[in-house]
């Protein structure tokens, strides 16, 4: 079935090193979606890409979507600690109203 | 507008009992959803309803059941807890025409 997965896992950083996640589809998707989750809390969406090749920018996050529209990233540029938490991509299923999430990728970041 | 919520926030249950996990949306949404989410699997989709009467098994659908009592609520059942169950369980809805899904605050729920 539909696949999407995230890469790394884990991720720890010192605070003002740079991060990036990686989603990778295993079908062509429609669009793409970000969500965070804070620890302890749930995912709250952080942004939508629809374009092939799509960059936007949010502050110090930037969202790519590939020219095939197979995959995606996510950067942050000098992180903080207030980044910390769980990163999750997800695309939407084969069946409509479905979205399929990657498994996520947890950052720390050290002070 | 409070969105989606959810009651309890946290709950244990021993072995064999069951319990209703209950989701109510103020955003006029069709579509609603059950995940669970456990550490390292992400967020896995147990039950859906995209619209009020609907209902559809997910990827996780065994020892769950669901009711969409109207087009705001919509409740997560356990018949028989297992210790398998212990998780974070989230529940979503989404808009018509748009694929953005919006959580609730969750609730965890231990099983010994």
């Amino acid at each position: 079935g539909q696949q999407v997965m995230q890469i790394p896992q884990y991720q720890h950083v010192q605070e003002g090193e740079d991060f990036t996640t990686y989603c990778n589809s295993s079908t062509t998707l429609s669009n793409i979606q970000w969500y965070k989750q804070r620890p302890g809390g749930h995912p709250v969406f952080l942004i939508q890409l629809v374009k092939s090749g799509e960059v936007k920018k949010q502050k110090r996050l930037t969202f790519q979507f590939g020219e095939a529209k197979k995959n995606s990233s996510l950067h942050i540029t000098a992180t903080q600690t207030t980044d910390v938490g769980t990163y999750f991509c997800a695309g939407p299923g084969s069946n409509t109203g479905k979205l399929i999430f990657g498994q996520g990728t947890t950052l720390q970041v050290k002070p | 507008n409070a969105g989606v919520t959810q009651t309890p926030k946290f709950q244990v249950l021993k072995t064999g009992q069951s319990m209703t996990l209950q989701c109510a949306q103020d955003m006029n949404h069709n579509s609603m959803y059950w995940y669970r989410q456990d550490p390292g699997m992400g967020l896995r989709l147990i039950y859906y309803s995209a619209s009020e009467g609907t209902t559809d098994k997910g990827e996780v659908p065994n020892g769950y059941n669901v009711s969409r009592l109207n087009k705001r609520e919509f409740s997560l059942r356990l018949e028989s807890a297992a210790p398998s169950q212990t998780s974070v369980y989230f529940c979503a809805s989404r808009g018509k025409g748009y694929d953005t899904q919006y959580f609730g605050p969750g609730t965890r729920l231990t099983v010994l």
